[in-house]
């Protein structure tokens, strides 16, 4: 079963510029996650998507940040403009409507200048 | 809110070693309790998981068990290899099925050395 799959890997921007990050999913997973990960922290969760409708984005940035999930299945995170402190991994995770148990893929790492 | 507490790293451990990552919570009602691994350039992946009071979840060797009455679910292995040297991270999920409201601790970071 192929995982949950992240594009790009690495990213250096510098500060003002824009960025996106795209994500496909487990295939049957209607759920879908976008989580930052700062150096030496866990995981904060930005935004959650059950198929293309947004469940939670309490924690998403939005003066900077947005994130799509069309069709229901693969998703974009833009970060626009960048700021130094944007620097960390970008991790995308999917889950099945009724499991709680997350699948992350690989992340994508920025780093702004 | 929920929270997660995890032992301060870097933990260092030659191989073969006894190993405990401790880890606490604070949560209301039936959280499930996990335990993910990072390993260098890679995304986290899930170890084990518990989902009920004296559940002990099991992988690789490690395992954990669910604790209510000391709300802890700490992480053991018998004896650690190079290979186990990674970032451990203990989560939880509230009582509820919704994955999204994950919270995660910090992580530990554990060197093996042979």
């Amino acid at each position: 079963e192929a995982g949950v799959a992240q594009s790009p890997r690495y990213k250096i921007i510098e500060k003002r510029q824009s960025v996106a990050f795209w994500c496909n999913p487990i295939s049957g997973h209607a759920t879908l996650y976008w989580y930052q990960q700062i150096l030496g922290q866990g995981p904060k969760l930005l935004i959650q998507f059950q198929n293309n409708g947004v469940v939670d984005d309490s924690q998403l940035p939005k003066d900077r940040f947005s994130a799509e999930r069309l069709k229901g299945v693969d998703s974009t995170l833009k970060i626009q403009p960048a700021k130094l402190e944007d620097s960390a991994v970008y991790l995308c995770a999917s889950s099945l409507v009724s499991g709680n148990t997350i699948y992350f893929g690989e992340g994508s790492w920025l780093t702004v200048v | 809110g929920d929270s997660v507490t995890q032992m301060e790293g870097p933990v260092t451990l030659s191989e073969e070693a006894f190993l405990t990552i401790n880890c606490t919570y604070t949560a209301t009602g039936y959280p499930s309790l996990f335990w993910y691994v990072q390993y260098p350039g890679e995304g986290l992946q899930l170890l084990l998981k518990a989902t009920k009071a004296d559940d002990k979840g099991s992988n690789k060797g490690f395992e954990a068990t669910y604790r209510k009455e000391t709300t802890s679910f700490h992480l053991e292995k018998g004896s650690v290899q190079v290979s186990d040297s990674a970032v451990y991270f203990c989560a939880l999920t509230p009582s509820t099925t919704n994955a999204g409201k994950s919270t995660f601790g910090d992580g530990t970071t554990l060197t093996v050395k042979p």
